[in-house]
């Protein structure tokens, strides 16, 4: 099946710092990658589309100068929190948008935890 | 994308079914009915989908209503590696989003 990997699983940083989280489809090429932020005990929440090659689309209320996307490769999309706050801690998930044939699906990382300090 | 409904919270019995209900009473003609689940602190794993027939597969089966304004999730027997928070998502045919409502969390008990 078709597999995702999220890098680090988790991460503790102090406030202020950038932290950059990695999202790599291991068996597949796409060109859409999305990344969902998921609170304690809440439902996760899409933050941005990740476009190979283009610009990411981002939700409304979500600060694009803040989560910065990146998907330079047709397997890895990365999302860099810049100047983390205490707010920013959360459960990053990265999904990768599978198309093969009639298959068109969304597989998902195992998910980043980040804690700021 | 339709709006879907689903109870909190279930419990089930360790080896019973678990059937997880799910409204979405504003469902389009083109829009279909995924399930997914979230084990604690994992990313969440597809289950199954559909359109207008019962599916099944090796995790569950879906049974959708003639009107397709409701749906059942079952998990013929329930392990307690199948406690986890249940997602019903209606998602249109040209859409590669999801969104994510507040599911349910089932509980499964030996």
């Amino acid at each position: 099946g078709a597999v995702v990997s999220q890098h680090p699983s988790r991460v503790i940083c102090k406030s202020g710092t950038s932290v950059k989280i990695e999202c790599r489809s291991l068996d597949f090429q796409a060109t859409t990658m999305f990344w969902y932020r998921q609170f304690p005990k809440k439902s996760l929440m899409l933050m941005a589309t990740s476009n190979e090659g283009s610009k990411a689309t981002y939700e409304q209320g979500v600060e694009k100068d803040k989560f910065l996307i990146n998907h330079a490769s047709l397997t890895l999309s990365t999302l860099t929190v810049t100047s983390a706050h205490p707010e920013d801690s959360s459960f990053y998930i990265c999904s990768a948008y599978m198309t093969s044939g009639s298959l068109n699906e969304q597989f998902f990382g195992p998910g980043t935890r980040l804690t700021v300090l | 994308d339709a709006k879907t409904t689903q109870p909190p919270s279930m419990d089930c019995a360790e080896g019973r079914a678990a059937n997880l209900p799910c409204n979405h009473s504003t469902i389009s003609g083109n829009e279909y009915v995924y399930w997914y689940r979230q084990i604690h602190s994992q990313g969440p794993q597809y289950i199954i989908h559909g359109l207008k027939n019962n599916e099944t597969n090796e995790m569950a089966s879906l049974i959708i209503t003639e009107d397709r304004k409701s749906s059942t999730l079952i998990l013929p027997h329930a392990t307690l590696r199948d406690t986890a928070v249940y997602y019903c998502i209606v998602r249109g045919p040209g859409a590669n989003n999801l969104f994510f409502g507040t599911g349910t969390r089932l509980t499964v008990i030996p």
